[in-house]
C-alpha cells in the first residue's frame, strides 16, 4: 500500500540554522499539509498547501517557516533559523480528496541544540 | 482557537477488560476523525464520523458521534494487548479553517495481559 515518506528520521541542528524536511506524498494527493507535535503534547496544525499555494496556516506557521513543492513530487518545510522550541516531531499528511481520509507520514524529529 | 478535550489521559486494563474513551468540544464539529498512533511512528486514521448519532464498528472498536455533534465516544470490546497506543481524536470545525485537522491530547491506553 502506498505510503507517505519523510525524510530524514531524524535531524540534529544547531540553533540559528536552516532545516529543510521533506515528505514524498502518495501519488494521488491533491492536499498537503504540514502538522507537528511538541514532546507530551498533541499534534498541532502548521499549514496546508493545495494548487501549489498555502490554503490555511497557523499562528505557529510564522516568517520562519516556508513551504514549498518544487518538482510536484516532494513536499517541503523549510524553517530558517531554528529555535530551541522548534523541537519536535514534524509529520506531513496528504490526501487525495477535500473529503478523504488524511495519511500521515512517520514524522521526522528534529532536534534543535 | 477550537478545543477537543480528551479523557481519560491514561488508562491502563487488563487483557479482555471493556473501555470507553470520550472526546468532548463545546464546538459543533463538522466531522471528527479517531486515530492511533505507536512510538515514533505518525497517526493512523481509524474513522471518520460526520452525522449526528452516528455509530460505526471496526471489528471491536465501536465509535459514536453525539446527536449535537459536540462528542463522541470510542468504545473497545474485550482489549487485548495489541490495542495498546496513544488514540486521538481530531475535527473540524465549520467557521474555522476548514482545511486544518485539531487534535486532542489523546487517551494513552495499556492493555495488560
Amino acid at each position: 500500500e502506498p505510503e507517505v515518506t519523510q525524510t530524514p528520521s531524524h535531524q540534529v541542528t544547531q540553533m540559528g540554522q536552516e532545516v529543510i524536511l521533506r515528505c514524498v506524498p502518495i501519488s494521488n494527493h491533491l492536499y498537503f499539509y504540514w502538522y507537528r507535535q511538541i514532546l507530551g503534547q498533541k499534534v498541532e496544525f502548521l499549514v496546508s498547501f493545495y494548487n501549489n499555494e498555502i490554503s490555511e496556516k497557523s499562528e505557529i506557521f510564522d516568517d520562519q517557516f516556508s513551504v514549498e513543492r518544487p518538482d510536484g513530487s516532494n513536499f517541503t518545510l523549510k524553517i530558517r533559523s531554528t529555535k530551541l522550541e522548534d523541537s519536535a516531531m514534524y509529520f506531513c499528511a496528504g490526501k487525495s480528496s477535500y473529503n478523504s481520509p488524511l495519511h500521515f507520514g512517520n514524522g521526522t524529529r528534529l532536534t534543535v541544540t | 482557537t477550537q478545543l477537543l478535550e480528551q479523557s481519560p489521559q491514561f488508562l491502563s486494563i487488563q487483557e479482555g477488560e471493556n473501555l470507553t474513551v470520550y472526546c468532548n468540544s463545546s464546538s459543533v464539529f463538522s466531522s471528527l476523525q479517531w486515530y492511533r498512533q505507536e512510538p515514533g511512528e505518525g497517526p493512523v486514521l481509524l474513522v471518520t464520523v460526520v452525522t449526528g448519532g452516528e455509530v460505526k464498528k471496526l471489528k471491536r472498536l465501536t465509535f459514536q458521534f453525539g446527536d449535537a455533534r459536540k462528542d463522541s465516544s470510542l468504545h473497545i470490546t474485550a482489549a487485548q494487548p495489541g490495542d495498546t497506543g496513544l488514540y486521538l481524536c481530531a475535527g473540524t470545525f465549520s467557521g474555522a479553517g476548514s482545511y486544518q485537522l485539531t487534535f486532542g491530547k489523546g487517551t494513552k491506553l495499556s492493555v495488560i495481559p
